[in-house]
């Protein structure tokens, strides 16, 4: 079955970095891949898609780039701000059924100092 | 409001009780998604409608959970018989859905949180 690894340590980085984080899986590569953001005591909210035949999405201040050979996605957080503090989820379709659930990885915790 | 709605957003019973969760979507989005979230793990996929068709329920820990989605709207998911491996916050979500292999991103409440004492 598919399996997702994100870093499970926190990210620390100071104000106005980039912030990396990174998003791996194993088995076969979707069409498509989300990234949520999380904060404490809240819902995953969704920040970006990209699909499996886009090599780079951008949004403002974020990018997302999908490498179906290394079986890899990165997101990018340019000129990091202390706001951008949260849990990062990445997300992969599963076609393992007839539906459309969605895979989650445990997410990875980025703190931003000011 | 616009966005999903969840109650309640914290649920404290004993052990050997049944509990209802709420989770009301949002307007005209067809699938709806119930997850479980334990303390520093990722979500845990547990059951998901789409119109009409039969919900896949391939993620249901056991028979103590079951969950309905009346007229395509509200959704409850019921845990009979509760456990303390129970506690844990369950989060809903609803999307559009657009075709086969839907690309849709999901819309999250912001969960019931429920510990079994």
């Amino acid at each position: 079955s598919q399996k997702i690894e994100q870093n499970s340590e926190a990210l620390n980085i100071q104000e106005g970095k980039t912030a990396t984080l990174t998003c791996n899986y194993t088995n076969y590569s979707p069409a498509y891949l989300q990234w949520y953001r999380q904060d404490p005591g809240r819902g995953p909210v969704f920040l970006l898609l990209i699909r499996e035949n886009e090599k780079e999405k951008r949004k403002e201040r974020l990018k997302v780039t999908f490498d179906t050979t290394l079986k890899q996605s990165l997101f990018h957080i340019t000129a990091s701000q202390p706001a951008d503090s949260a849990t990062y989820l990445c997300a992969l379709a599963d076609y393992g059924g007839a539906t459309n659930k969605l895979i989650f990885g445990t997410g990875t915790l980025l703190a931003v100092q000011p | 409001g616009a966005g999903v709605s969840q109650s309640p957003s914290n649920k404290v019973t004993e052990k050997g009780k049944d509990v209802e969760l709420r989770c009301d979507p949002i307007s005209g989005h067809t699938a709806l998604y119930w997850y479980r979230q334990s303390l520093g793990q990722g979500l845990e996929f547990l059951i998901y409608f789409q119109g009409n068709s039969a919900p896949d329920k391939s993620g249901l820990p056991s028979d103590r959970f079951s969950a309905e989605r009346t007229g395509g709207s509200v959704s409850t998911l019921t845990i009979q018989r509760t456990q303390q491996e129970d506690s844990a916050v369950y989060l809903c979500a609803s999307s559009l859905v657009s075709g086969a292999g839907s690309n849709q991103p999901q819309h999250f409440g912001d969960g019931t949180r429920l510990s079994i004492l």
